[in-house]
């Protein structure tokens, strides 16, 4: 089982639409999560990070749930600048891991007129 | 402040050949990393550094060795290398455990 699965995608959608992506995660020690951002050819950048609570950010709202090992990530209101792919990453935990970044494969969203 | 920043953009490399590719922060950060992306996947960690002098291994280190002799450089060293060794790589740098990381814009290698 991979440490960090996400939705396989890619998703498709028109601007104004709102699309919920889905992750879970192996490793129950797992200390803090991240949704990023990665644009074509580009370096991977925070979204947000995910806290137990839940958090918005704008038309952001991630989500966490500890007990299913899942975290979500909700856009509304698609805009065409949202076309990116979404890295759902995960915090180890312990020893040496502390610092290190485990990354789902991503999600490819294109948002279309 | 530029951030982290990594030479060469582009490399084609023969089999067999080595380099180094180079990443440099001026954040101060302590914690650095070097992760490969191939394509359609997520990023691997190769190696990582928690401070100058201190480097372990990720979960893809065979083929690759790295130094950190100063905070701010941290190089990546492909040695002989090889087909499967063509990928993306990024260099990234964070402040402190856990936190976020930033990255520089990454080295697209190929080797033939």
């Amino acid at each position: 089982r991979k440490e960090v699965e996400q939705d396989p995608g890619p998703f498709n959608v028109p601007e104004g639409a709102t699309v919920a992506f889905n992750c879970t995660y192996s490793n129950s020690a797992s200390q803090s999560f991240f949704w990023y951002r990665q644009d074509c050819r580009k370096e991977p950048k925070l979204l947000m990070s995910v806290y137990s609570s839940g958090n918005e950010d704008g038309r952001f709202t991630a989500q966490l749930n500890r007990a299913s090992q899942y975290i979500s990530l909700l856009i509304r209101d698609s805009k065409l600048s949202d076309s990116a792919t979404y890295l759902c990453v995960v915090s180890s935990a312990g020893g040496t891991s502390y610092g290190k970044l485990t990354f789902g494969q991503g999600t490819i969203l294109t948002v279309h007129p | 402040n530029a951030g982290v920043t990594q030479t060469p953009k582009f490399r084609i490399l023969k089999i067999g050949q080595s380099m180094t590719l180079q990443c440099a922060q001026d954040m101060n950060h302590n914690y650095m990393y070097w992760y490969r992306q191939d394509p359609g996947m997520g990023l691997k960690l190769i190696y990582y550094s928690v401070g100058a002098g201190i480097t372990d291994k990720g979960e893809v280190p065979n083929g690759y060795n790295v130094s950190r002799s100063t905070t701010e450089y941290f190089p990546l060293r492909l040695e002989l290398a090889a087909p499967s060794q063509t990928s993306v790589y990024f260099c990234a740098s964070s402040s402190r455990t856990s936190g976020e990381q930033f990255f520089g814009p990454g080295t697209r290698l190929t080797v033939l």
